[in-house]
Order: C-alpha cells, then structure tokens, then sequence
C-alpha cells in the first residue's frame, strides 16, 4: 500500500526567506505526483504537477523536484510571502485497475509566513 | 460556475440519521472523485467515477457509504446511519480525463463539513 510521509508537519519562517517541504512516498511504480495548497475552509488548488518521466516543474517562485527511484520530491519556495501561508499537500498518483488513476496524499505541512 | 461545487457547505447531524452531500462538477468532465479528510489526517480516497464505467468503490469505509452519479454530472454521497467518526471534510474532485491521460489534473471542491454529534 502507498504512503506518502510529509515533513515538516508545520513550518514558520519570516517573509522573504526561501524553503523547502519534502514528501516521500514507499511505492515509486507512480504515474505522477502534485503539490497542492490548501487553504482553510476552502479546496485544493494544484500547484505543480510532475510526470513519472520528469525530474522537475517550475512556475513562478514555485519548484517542485521528483526523485522517483528514491520516492521522494521537494517543493521550494522562493521568497516565501505571507500569503504562501497555507498547507501544503503532496499527493502521488498510482493505476489502480479498471482506469483509475487514484491520488494518495500526505498529511501536508502547514507552512506560516511571519511578516 | 467555473469551479466544482459542494452542498451543502456545513451539515450538523445526529448520529444514527442519513444524510446526502452533493457534488457538481465541472461541466464536461468525465472524472470524479470523493475523498475524505478528518482532523489531523491526509484526504482519504473514497470512490471514482470514470464515464459510464462500473465506479471505483474501493475506498468506501463501510457499506453505509454509498455513492450515485446521476447523467454522468451531479454526485450524492450518502451516508447512513451516522456516527460520531464519520464527522470530517468531504471534498469532490473532477478531472477531465479518467483515463490514461497523466497530465490531467483534479480540480477540487470546498467541501463539505460534516458534524456527527
């Protein structure tokens, strides 16, 4: 069964500070693996979406890495600002038979922005 | 709307009683998802309907979870005879591909905040 392992589970850092959050997942047979931010009271918006076959996504202060043969992935944010004060989830995508592609998630890191 | 919806947006129930969440995905895809987030977890996958395609129920907890989708639009996650561990986020999920297409991402609901007291 997947796993997929979040740290840290929450982060503080001053604006302007840049950082990094690291998922690691047990089964590396993966399709693709996102980050997504969740903010409180409110859905997941994707960030960054990374194919088996990349190594890494970028946009705007947002790079994501994927190692998939040690199944692990790293999301780095550049000039961290108090609005990128949310949860982070990582999630990984595996063939579950029949057509379905499921998503297993981490418990995320809730990252705070002090100004 | 542009975005998935849920309904409703906060749901206080007894336990013992049924209740329905209802999902509206975006207009035009063929995949959704239920998932389910309880304090302190990760989302936890609950059932997927690709098309006209038997739906994926492997993630259901228990056989008081069921789901619909009616049209091959709108969702109804039931769940009977609440109890108390069944209070958490229930977020819907749609894709525009089910299939083999890996680039395609979920777009996600607000959720729905279920109480069992």
């Amino acid at each position: 069964k997947q796993e997929v392992t979040q740290i840290p589970a929450a982060l503080s850092v001053p604006e302007g500070e840049n950082l990094v959050l690291n998922c690691s997942f047990t089964d590396s047979a993966i399709y693709n693996l996102q980050w997504f931010r969740q903010d409180p009271g409110k859905g997941l918006t994707s960030l960054l979406l990374i194919q088996s076959s990349q190594r890494e996504q970028t946009s705007g202060r947002l790079n994501a890495s994927l190692d998939k043969s040690s199944g692990r992935s790293t999301l780095y944010i550049a000039a961290s600002q108090p609005g990128d004060s949310a949860t982070y989830l990582c999630a990984v995508s595996l063939y579950s038979g029949a057509g379905s592609y499921q998503l297993t998630f981490g418990k995320g890191t809730k990252l705070s922005v002090i100004p | 709307g542009a975005g998935v919806s849920q309904s409703p947006s906060n749901k206080v129930t007894e336990k013992g009683k049924d209740v329905e969440l209802r999902c509206d995905p975006i207009s035009g895809h063929t995949a959704l998802y239920w998932y389910r987030q309880s304090l302190g977890q990760g989302l936890e996958f609950l059932i997927y309907f690709q098309g006209n395609s038997a739906p994926d129920k492997s993630g259901l907890p228990s056989d008081r979870f069921s789901a619909e989708r009616t049209g091959g639009s709108v969702s109804t996650l039931t769940i009977q005879r609440t109890q108390q561990e069944d209070s958490a986020v229930y977020l819907c999920a749609s894709r525009k591909s089910g299939g083999a297409l890996r680039g395609d991402t979920q777009y996600f609901g607000p959720g729905t905040r279920l109480t069992v007291l």
